[in-house]
């Protein structure tokens, strides 16, 4: 089975402060994604990245950044949290040359 | 207007009923859809694949209509396991954009 974890469930951070987000998967999957949940607007792909070191923006990706220096591992950066980036964030990954995306569990974020 | 579009629902059928959603599309550069299913605070799972002859996994059907531009799932017998948020995806082709409904909601009454 393809697994997809993410470092932490539940994060409460204050404004201003930069917040790591961790994301592993274990199958060798060169694609791994970056969105966040928000109620009445879906899924928003926040980065994209098809390969170490190679990332590509999404729709959402200010305020935003990321990082993949190994292949199993992509990280999700907040500079500087705001308030409006309480929410929920998920990772998936997806092999090459097939429509699937497998999802971390999600690490609800909130910003004080 | 949303590039993908669901009723958000809840649905609320007894067991054992039929039940259909619908889901609208915008963008006609998308040539692959799927539906997911969301459990309440959980990650979304791939349900099926959705092809334009119909596709049918069990009790799920999904069918695919380009000249409209909508993507049905049919769920038949439902059971209270049933219960769950289903996510339409329509992938952008060639791409990795995958542009998510925000859902319809499914509950199974006993």
């Amino acid at each position: 089975d393809v697994k997809v974890t993410q470092s932490s469930r539940y994060l409460v951070k204050r404004t201003g402060e930069k917040v790591f987000l961790e994301c592993v998967q274990d199958m060798d999957h060169e694609n791994m994604f970056w969105y966040r949940q928000d109620p009445g607007l879906g899924l928003r792909l926040i980065y994209f990245s098809y390969d170490v070191k190679m990332k590509e923006k999404g729709d959402i990706p200010e305020g935003y950044s990321v990082s993949r220096e190994k292949k199993e591992r992509f990280s999700l950066i907040l500079e500087s949290a705001s308030t409006n980036q309480t929410s929920m964030y998920l990772c998936a990954s997806s092999p090459p040359g097939r429509n699937i995306q497998y999802f971390g569990a999600g690490t609800r974020l909130s910003v004080l | 207007r949303k590039e993908v579009e669901q009723d958000p629902g809840p649905f609320n059928v007894p067991e054992g009923a039929t039940v259909a959603f619908n889901c609208t599309y915008s963008n006609s550069a998308s040539q692959s859809f799927f539906w997911y299913r969301q459990d309440c605070r959980k990650e979304p799972k791939l349900l099926m694949s959705v092809y334009s002859s119909g596709n049918e996994d069990g009790r799920f059907t999904a069918q695919l209509n380009r000249a409209s531009q909508y993507i049905s799932l049919l769920i038949r017998d439902s059971k209270l396991s049933d219960s769950a948020t289903y996510l339409c995806v329509g992938n952008v082709g060639g791409t990795y954009k995958y542009i998510f409904g925000t859902g319809t909601r499914l509950k199974v009454l006993a």
